[in-house]
């Protein structure tokens, strides 16, 4: 079965300061990822998709993740954290066989302070 | 990319009673699903709507409880019948579109059952 964990369910950063939120991912097979924002009250943003192709994957907003097999890992970073990227961020793996099913991470806040 | 709308946004329901959420793609998708949030907590898959038959259930959602339509490509309902309060939770409608590595999500309905 896949899963996928998210290490620390709340985050909180400076204005300007380094965002890193973790994401851990089980998968059987070849996975795809995909980090998804949720502003209060929103729906889901895809932010980026990481599909086998290269590891660094870059996103919207600023935001960047790589895969790392190795470490079965796909965490997501920006350089300087801005207000306007406080929210939920969801992690998730797809299903197997493709099916476009989405198995996701428990979420991390991320607070940016002043 | 796929634009998705959902009516209603949020709803207050009484208890015993049934609500269908409508989901509205603006393209052909080629697979839709319906996911439940609930209060704090991440995405949980209800089901495929697949078009022109059955929808496929995740283990521990049944038909009876949530019986869901796909007349088409570009539109799906979800009923959630005899609501209790432990159906209060935002759902959501999500899409994917050509290739099967992005999915677009829905507003979500926001609903609370009394």
């Amino acid at each position: 079965a896949q899963s996928v964990t998210q290490l620390g369910s709340h985050v909180s950063v400076s204005e300007g300061a380094l965002v890193l939120l973790r994401c851990n991912y089980s998968s059987s097979v070849p996975p795809y990822l995909f980090w998804y924002v949720q502003y209060p009250n929103q729906g889901l943003q895809l932010l980026l998709k990481y599909t086998s192709a290269a590891t660094l994957v870059k996103g919207i907003n600023g935001f960047e993740a790589e895969f790392k097999k190795s470490e079965t890992s796909f965490h997501l970073t920006k350089p300087s954290a801005h207000m306007s990227d406080a929210a939920e961020y969801f992690c998730a793996v797809s299903g197997i066989s493709n099916t476009g099913k989405l198995i996701f991470g428990q979420g991390t806040t991320l607070q940016v302070k002043p | 990319s796929a634009v998705i709308s959902q009516k209603p946004s949020r709803d207050i329901c009484q208890r015993g009673t049934s609500l269908t959420i409508q989901c509205q793609v603006d393209s052909q998708v080629t697979m839709m699903f319906w996911y439940r949030q609930q209060p704090g907590q991440s995405l949980t898959l209800i089901a495929t709507a697949n078009q022109g038959s059955e929808a496929t259930y995740e283990s521990g959602f049944v038909i009876d409880k949530f019986p869901i339509s796909r007349p088409n490509l570009t539109f799906s309902t979800l009923t959630v019948s005899n609501m209790s309060p432990e159906d209060s939770s935002i759902y959501l409608c999500s899409a994917i579109a050509g290739g099967r590595d992005t999915q677009y999500f829905g507003p979500g309905t926001r609903l609370t059952v009394l």
